[in-house]
């Protein structure tokens, strides 16, 4: 089956550690995303990359890092800088060229105390 | 004013019942719109995607555009407790491939 995975589904750290959270697609889809959500404040853009060795800062990017060096692979650097990065953490992919749709991988739930 | 604006609920119907999800925005240029529905501590699921004005059925959902308005609709018929989840909307403008996305309003289906 096609789809987006993230892992881990939680996550523990201690505050001042970076931690990196994984996202994968077999989707072979050219674009991926990044985001934050946290309660009352809806979806908030992190990092996107809509080609393989490229990505752009999203709304919210500082306190994190990105890298994008194969197509299916999109993983997110949590720095140590970010003040407060205890949220739900959603991964998400689309087609380019005419499709406008996002698909979401389950989440990661970070915890950072 | 929020590009997107979408009433958190909760919205509280009885099994059976048809249910209106609601979504404005003020951005002419969209011109695709989206519906996810998100269960708790889960990823959002594309339902519903749509091109421009009009209608479009699939199964119990319907997603309705009306663009004069700037106002997108979900309806779901004979809703289910299994429907109960957060949803939201998300519309692009043409040639943007990050999409604007609302709030989510939360869905409670009692038996």
């Amino acid at each position: 089956d096609g789809g987006i995975t993230q892992s881990p589904k939680y996550l523990f750290r201690k505050e001042g550690q970076n931690v990196t959270l994984s996202c994968e697609q077999n989707l072979n889809h050219d674009a991926m995303y990044w985001y934050r959500q946290d309660p009352g404040q809806g979806l908030r853009l992190i990092y996107y990359s809509q080609i393989v060795n490229d990505f752009q800062k999203g709304d919210i990017a500082e306190g994190y890092s990105v890298s994008r060096e194969k197509k299916e692979s999109f993983p997110l650097t949590v720095t140590s800088a970010q003040k407060n990065p205890t949220a739900f953490y959603l991964c998400a992919s689309s087609k380019t060229g005419g499709s406008y749709e996002q698909y979401f991988g389950p989440g990661t739930r970070l915890t950072v105390t | 004013q929020k590009e997107v604006e979408q009433d958190p609920g909760p919205l509280s119907v009885p099994e059976g019942a048809i249910v209106s999800l609601n979504c404005t925005y003020s951005n002419s240029a969209f011109q695709y719109f989206m519906w996810y529905r998100q269960y708790s501590r889960k990823g959002p699921e594309l339902l519903m995607y749509t091109y421009s004005s009009g209608n479009k059925e699939d199964g119990r959902f319907t997603a309705q555009v009306d663009k004069s308005s700037k106002y997108i609709s979900l309806f779901i018929r004979d809703s289910q407790p299994s429907d109960s989840a957060t949803y939201l909307c998300a519309m692009s403008a043409g040639g943007s491939y990050i999409p604007t996305f609302g709030r989510g309003t939360s869905l409670i289906v009692h038996p």
